[in-house]
């Protein structure tokens, strides 16, 4: 069974459209993250929910809005998307405070 | 701020040690980790060091902790060509996120 999944895996998408990704865990944890790759290959975190709630908001532009129905989905819609958006978004989740943080497969995101 | 570094690229032959370096500032950091990508795909979480442990051995995988040089190593006995992939240093900073360093990329060659 996979412990965090996100939806899609590929998106091909054009500037100035807006989109959503999809990520659910099914580990029973109860902080969520958002990470970005860039084409080097860099990571760094978007945003951190627990217990439905944001926690950390880096700086990131207000295009993207995180939503977290429940401690099971954390969902990234992006407004506006602009050529620099193109990424690979990871999904993760963990305990709070949790040693183990686990990751999803990730999303390709191009945007032409 | 926090700030991790790593060489970026290790090229081994089958069958031998590697042994991936990383640098880090934060001296608060609990936590330390190595994560494995294959390409195109996600993050595979290898191992993590308690940061008042000096080592920790997980089957082919040692990892050594220096914590007054603030240096990290991954070392893999009897690297395999499956072991080709990136890997990432990172540590744990406020509120569980993680702070990664840019990756070492393993090319191991038969």
């Amino acid at each position: 069974d996979t412990a965090v999944s996100q939806t899609p895996k590929y998106l091909v998408t054009q500037m100035g459209n807006d989109k959503s990704i999809k990520c659910e865990q099914n580990l029973g944890h109860d902080t969520m993250y958002w990470y970005k790759q860039d084409s080097k290959k860099f990571l760094k975190i978007m945003f951190s929910y627990n217990n439905k709630e944001l926690i950390i908001n880096e700086t990131v532009p207000n295009r993207f809005s995180p939503k977290s129905p429940d401690k099971a989905h954390l969902n990234l819609h992006i407004n506006s998307l602009e050529l620099g958006d193109s990424a690979v978004y990871f999904c993760a989740s963990s305990q709070a405070g949790g040693r183990e943080q686990y990751f999803g497969p990730g999303t390709r995101l191009t945007v032409t | 701020g926090e700030d991790v570094e790593q060489s970026l690229f290790l090229s081994v032959r089958e069958g031998d040690s590697s042994v991936i370096n990383c640098t880090y500032t934060d001296s608060s950091s609990t936590y330390l980790y190595w994560y494995k990508q294959e390409p195109g795909a996600g993050l595979q979480l290898l191992t993590y060091i308690f940061s008042n442990m000096d080592m920790k051995q997980d089957q082919r995988l040692t990892v050594l902790l220096n914590k007054k040089d603030k240096h990290l190593s991954l070392r893999i006995a009897d690297t395999q060509t499956g072991d080709s992939a990136i890997y990432f240093c990172a540590e744990v900073s406020g509120y569980s996120t993680l702070t990664f360093g840019k990756g070492t990329m393993l090319l191991v060659s038969p």
